[in-house]
């Protein structure tokens, strides 16, 4: 089974912290993503990428940034968490894009919230 | 943006009424998938969906793809209280976005 993991189910950050939540997963998937999810708001693509050291912006990559220095390895990085970075944030992969869209593996999620 | 709009948002049922979600796309879809998030968990992978007017079926849900591949629907036949959760569907087209999901409650 795939398996993919969070450093963290819960974290309390203050405003203005630098954030690092980090993924890992097993499978030697190509493609790791991060998405926040919101109430009302469903999953948004913060960022993805499709190999290492590469990334790609989703759609609201504003204030994040990422890191893929190992396959394995999938880190978000809020630079300087603010109070509307409150949320759950969901990583997932997937092997390579084909034709047809891969399935994607979801880990536990981060809630995190920003004081 | 999301490619696809997903209807209804929320839908409340009586246990043992049917659900239905509708998963509808302006373009061509080479593929489309479906994943069922419980409350509290994560989204987990429930099926995908290739062919031109292809159904398939896993129990009591039956997933549907349009003949024109531009449209998507899962059926739940006879709701149980285990079926609670958001169903997302996700457009293939080498994109990594999800609908906006259907939150299904089931009062027993």
């Amino acid at each position: 089974d795939v398996k993919v993991t969070q450093s963290s189910r819960y974290l309390v950050k203050r405003t203005g912290e630098k954030v690092f939540l980090e993924c890992v997963q097993d499978m030697d998937h190509e493609n790791m993503f991060w998405y926040r999810q919101d109430p009302g708001l469903g999953l948004r693509l913060i960022y993805f990428s499709y190999d290492v050291k590469m990334k790609e912006k989703g759609d609201i990559p504003e204030g994040y940034s990422v890191s893929r220095e190992k396959k394995e390895r999938f880190s978000l990085i809020l630079e300087s968490a603010s109070t509307n970075q409150t949320s759950m944030y969901l990583c997932a992969s997937s092997p390579r894009l084909a034709v047809h869209r891969e399935t994607q593996y979801f880990g536990p999620g981060t809630r995190l919230l920003v004081l | 943006g999301q490619q696809v709009m997903q209807i209804p948002q929320y839908q409340h049922v009586q246990e043992g009424e049917d659900f239905t979600t509708y998963c509808n796309s302006s373009t061509t879809l080479s593929n489309i998938q479906w994943y069922k998030q419980r409350p509290g968990g994560h989204p987990v992978f429930l099926i995908q969906l290739v062919k031109s007017g292809e159904v398939k079926k896993q129990k009591r849900l039956t997933f549907q793809f349009g003949e024109a591949k531009k449209n998507s629907s899962l059926h739940i036949t006879a709701t149980q209280t285990t079926d609670v959760g958001t169903y997302f569907c996700a457009p293939g087209n080498n994109d990594m976005r999800f609908g906006a999901g259907t939150r299904l409650t089931v009062k027993p």
